[in-house]
This record gives C-alpha cells, structure tokens and sequence, in this order.
C-alpha cells in the first residue's frame, strides 16, 4: 500500500483566508481523492485530482472555493479559499494503489476556522 | 453505486469475534464490497473487499452471501484497538473509484 502523507496536520485560520493543505504519496500514482470530514459527520468526495488535467468536483463543490493542483504523479495541493466556520472539518486525501481501485488515506488535516 | 445499510452500534468484548453486518440489496454483478475503518478520526484504513467469494487477510474475515445481497465483516479477536466506526462500501469498479461513505457501525470493543 501507499505511505500518504498530509501537510499541516493541523490548522487554526482566520476567516477570510485561505490554507493551502499538501498531500505527498510515496510512490507515483494515477488518480488522487480529496475529501472533507465535517464534525461528527462521514467523509464526502470533494474533488478528484489526475495529473495534466483539471481537477473534477463533485456535485457542491466549486473550484474557486477549493482549487486544487496535481503537477505530478506523486504530489497534490488542496486550498480552501476565502474561509468561513463552516469551513471547519477535516480534509483527506487518498490514492489509488495495489490494483483493483483500492484507496489509501492519508492521516488527514484538521481545520478550525475561527 | 449501490446503497449499503449498517447498525449504527455494535458492542463486542475483548477476545470475542466482533461480526458486523452489511445488506447492499441492490449491489450490481460488477460491484465490490469494500471494509474501511476510522480509528477516532484518523484517515479511514482499508481494511478487506471481496466481490464473490469469501476473504480473509491478517486483518479480518469478508463473508459475502451467494445472492451478494449481504455481508459480514468478521473481526476474529476483536481488541481494544478495533474500537472504530466501520464503513461497508458497494464501489463499481470502472467508476473512478468514487468511495460513497455511509454513516457506517460504530463498534465498541470493551474489556
């Protein structure tokens, strides 16, 4: 399996900011998830990231809210722009490994916006 | 994708199997069971799939019925470190593994 891991793990921002949050796998790979865990709440696909193309967002989400950038097979930003409260949760990433379409996570980073 | 439906909570002492029921009665013939887990928010770790038959790796056991209408994740001894929420996924294949996550069983492993 893949070894993901997330810059920052953890964040306390202002609203009206932004944050850039930076995944970094191991090892090369072809589709990269970013998802948002809200309090007390399961994890929803934002967007999916595949290297030389634009990002594809799920139904809800928007690109100049979350911008993301793929420039290469092993790496991934996320920024959530402009923030609100609401904007408070955990985001993840994940990837595509070891066949068969199985994902690994990466360990998340917690946001607090304040 | 199909809809899975799971307990919400599930007791289990330690030592014990820990057996958690998953139905996704509508799961088509090309779509996968999938088993993750999240230990106290920490990223969900994959835990076993399956499309037809039984599985098993070091983690746990996958019992999917012949009609694949149901499964069972079998955690054989279960440990205080199981305590997690366990999330059954339905993911056809082909679809750029779009992982659509219910609000899964919370299990509770006590001593």
């Amino acid at each position: 399996s893949a070894v993901i891991s997330q810059k920052p793990s953890r964040d306390i921002c202002q609203r009206g900011t932004s944050l850039t949050i930076q995944c970094q796998v191991d090892s090369q790979v072809t589709m990269m998830f970013w998802y948002r865990q809200q309090p007390g709440q399961s994890l929803t696909l934002i967007a999916t990231a595949n290297q030389g193309s634009e990002a594809t967002y799920e139904s809800g989400f928007v690109i100049d809210k979350f911008p993301i950038s793929r420039p290469n097979l092993t790496f991934s930003t996320l920024t959530v722009s402009n923030m609100s409260p609401e904007d408070s949760s955990i985001y993840l990433c994940s990837v595509n490994s070891g066949g068969q379409e199985t994902q690994y996570f990466g360990p998340g980073t917690r946001l607090l916006v304040l | 994708d199909a809809k899975t439906t799971q307990p919400p909570s599930m007791d289990c002492a330690e030592g014990r199997a820990a057996n958690l029921p998953c139905n996704h009665s509508t799961i088509s013939g090309n779509e996968y069971v999938y088993w993750y887990r999240q230990i106290h928010s920490q990223g969900p770790q994959y835990i076993i799939h399956g499309l037809k038959n039984n599985e098993t790796n070091e983690m746990a056991s996958l019992i999917i019925t012949e009609d694949r209408k149901s499964s069972t994740l079998i955690l054989p001894h279960a440990t205080l470190r199981d305590t997690a929420v366990y999330y059954c996924i339905a993911l056809y294949t082909g679809t750029a593994s779009k992982l659509t996550f219910g609000t899964g069983t919370r299990l509770q492993v006590t001593l």
